[in-house]
């Protein structure tokens, strides 16, 4: 079965450092996204993104975030300077309509130190 | 008022129970509902889509009322595998917005 995979499965990274997230969608996938979830607290919605550009992003993605899909088959969220409130669980997820199921990735746990 | 508000429980269950979990959401526009579940640092999983009509999947059901924006989820005969966090989630479609926006979550522990 096609599943999302994401890379590194932890990161841990100092404050001010820039990192990078990686994530394969599933190859058929239109629509990418990217959520997080800071330990203890709900799943949140970063940014989507659909035909080569974002297409909507929360409040949270600020300045700070950006993201790219590189070549046909990754798609990176890159954190320019992190903060130690940047720490969290970030999810990838893709699907192939808008509406339909989003299958989510394992995770990247990013640790600021 | 939140988005998509949840009882955090934990509800703590029996092995063969029947539990019930209970979602509201603020906006009356949200055009998808889904029940994820998500395991102890995973990755949430669909569980179920919620249709007007209410839908069944084996030991799951799950209800929609719109006039009361109230989403609900009942699982029976419960299972030890059955222990996780359930996630409520919503779509506003009609803005175009396809982000899923995540209740945060009712924790069940099916006990033997």
């Amino acid at each position: 079965e096609p599943e999302v995979t994401q890379t590194p499965s932890h990161q841990v990274t100092q404050m001010g450092q820039e990192v990078i997230l990686r994530c394969v969608p599933i190859s058929n996938h239109l629509y990418f996204y990217w959520y997080r979830q800071i330990l203890g607290q709900k799943v949140e919605f970063l940014v989507s993104f659909y035909n080569n550009e974002i297409s909507e992003k929360s409040e949270i993605f600020d300045d700070q975030f950006s993201v790219e899909r590189p070549d046909g088959s990754n798609f990176t969220l890159k954190i320019r300077s992190t903060k130690l409130e940047d720490s969290a669980m970030y999810f990838c997820a893709s699907n192939d309509l808008a509406g339909s199921e989003q299958y989510f990735g394992p995770g990247t746990r990013l640790t600021v130190t | 008022r939140k988005e998509v508000e949840q009882d955090p429980g934990p509800f703590n269950v029996p092995e063969g129970a029947t539990v019930a979990f209970n979602c509201t959401y603020s906006n009356s526009a949200s055009q998808s509902f889904f029940w994820y579940r998500q395991d102890c640092r995973k990755e949430p999983k669909l569980l179920m889509s919620v249709y007007s009509s209410g839908n069944e999947d084996g030991r799951f059901t799950a209800q929609l009322n719109r006039a009361s924006q109230y989403i609900s989820l009942l699982i029976r005969d419960s299972k030890l595998s059955d222990s996780a966090t359930y996630l409520c989630v919503v779509i506003l479609l009609d803005t175009g917005r396809r982000a899923l926006t995540f209740g945060s979550g009712t924790r069940l522990q099916v006990q033997p």
